[in-house]
């Protein structure tokens, strides 16, 4: 079967350094998707691995190891604004997205 | 910068009735797609459509569940007799290639 394992919820404090870590089991894989979703809004996209290793976009960073069906998505600077769920999903050999039910960042002063 | 849309932002409905969702995929893509959201629930994939027909579709949509892209832009997904259960947010994406990106979302409350 196919497969997404998220923390269901990670508290950081804003400035810090968070990192969401996501582990897989698709049927095939064309890639990993990271989506960032605030409470009644559509996902936004952050980011997308192909290939093993690790992919910079400003504050945040996601990496992939393909071997271990592992991926994480990096924080860095958090600001309030990041507070939000960010969901982990691989594409499988149909290129279908598979979703995870996401991790909930709750972000402090 | 371009954007997916959709219309309206929130339905309300009577158990039985039919509704269409419309969605403005974002112009030079290919790729088209259906998603909903049960509150608090993770996304599920509906169908997805390329070519003018559908290129793959999950177990949730099912002949109460249609799609139909009428014209060079507009994207619909029609339910023909909404059950309580289908009170969802419901989400296009477009692609070009591989990145979906999402439109705002409609609210559907079946009552």
């Amino acid at each position: 079967g196919q497969n997404i394992d998220q923390p269901t919820e990670m508290t950081a404090t804003e400035g810090a350094i968070v990192q969401i870590n996501c582990t897989y089991q698709t049927s095939g894989f064309n890639g990993l998707f990271w989506y960032q979703q605030h409470a009644g809004e559509a996902p936004t996209f952050l980011s997308y691995n192909v290939l093993d290793g690790l992919e910079e976009k400003g504050r945040f960073s996601s990496f992939l190891s393909r071997s271990k069906g592992y991926s994480y998505l990096l924080l860095k600077e958090l600001q309030m604004k990041d507070s939000a769920s960010y969901l982990c999903a691989p594409v499988d050999s149909n290129y279908q997205l598979i979703w995870g039910a996401g991790t909930k960042l709750i972000i402090k002063p | 910068e371009p954007e997916v849309t959709q219309t309206p932002s929130h339905q309300v409905t009577q158990m039985g009735q039919e509704v269409i969702l419309r969605c403005v995929p974002i112009s030079n893509h290919l790729y088209f797609y259906w998603y909903r959201q049960i509150l608090g629930q993770k996304v599920e994939f509906l169908v997805s459509f390329y070519n003018n027909e559908i290129s793959e579709k999950s177990e949730i949509f099912d002949d109460q569940f249609s799609v139909e892209r009428p014209d060079g832009s507009n994207f619909t997904l029609k339910i023909r007799s909404t059950k309580l259960e289908d009170s969802a947010m419901y989400f296009c994406a477009s692609s070009q290639q591989e990145t979906q990106y999402f439109g705002p979302g409609t609210r559907l409350l079946v009552l």
